[in-house]
């Protein structure tokens, strides 16, 4: 079953707006990552947190998470039109090399 | 610079028609996956492969079956398609060493099934 759900299903900001997606999960996890999809292509990784980790950067991307709440949120800051993209979580459980996606939220940043 | 190759990038077959999707890589990893994708969900495990090693998601029906003959290919069988399993295919490779790092997706085999 999936593990956990993203939050909003759907987001749509002005460019240079900064976008922020939240992903929960029910079980403990290895770690969590982060990968965009634009329309109609392959996922793209853009950043993984370790359960021992808070928060981690990459550019304009911010990743946190919060193991007590099983929470992560990822923040796009000054967001560009080109980051319109679908974007998922995917939660490493275990030792195992499977990830379980959550739906993803489709974010839509307007020029 | 492509890392993970699928061929084709669309695909059109006839209802019950067998259908072969392939994946190459040339990263050298050695995990292989295979989801599916329907149109605003999230990708589906259907199986992987830890380098020979082949592993079946309890869920992924008998009509999907697939091969790695080596490091780089892996295919994705679909013996006789229904109008349901018209849908992205996505292939994916990842280097376990412990522990999983991110897994690198190929563009996506798009399947229409007439």
């Amino acid at each position: 079953s999936q593990q956990g759900e993203e939050d909003p299903q759907a987001l749509s900001i002005q460019e240079g707006e900064n976008a922020t997606m939240n992903c929960s999960y029910k079980t403990s996890i290895n770690n969590l990552q982060w990968y965009r999809q634009n329309s109609g292509r392959g996922l793209v990784h853009l950043i993984l947190i370790r359960s021992n980790e808070r928060e981690k950067h990459s550019g304009r991307l911010r990743v946190t998470l919060d193991t007590s709440k099983k929470s992560s949120s990822l923040l796009i800051t000054a967001s560009r039109a080109a980051d319109t993209a679908s974007y998922f979580c995917a939660k490493l459980v275990g030792s195992n090399y499977k990830l379980t996606f959550g739906k993803g939220t489709l974010l839509t940043v307007n020029p | 610079d492509a890392m993970v190759i699928q061929n084709p990038r669309y695909q059109v077959t006839q209802f019950g028609k067998p259908v072969t999707l392939s994946c190459s890589q040339t990263l050298n990893h050695n995990v292989m996956y295979w989801y599916q994708q329907k149109s605003s969900q999230a990708p589906k495990l259907l199986f992987h492969y830890y380098d020979k090693d082949f592993n079946n998601e309890a869920d992924t029906p008998d009509n999907f079956q697939s091969r790695r003959p080596n490091t780089s290919f892996c295919f994705l069988d679909i013996r006789s398609p229904g109008l349901g399993d018209a849908a992205m295919y996505l292939c994916a490779t990842s280097s376990w060493a412990g522990v999983s790092y991110e897994q690198y997706f190929g563009p996506g085999t798009r399947l229409t099934v007439t």
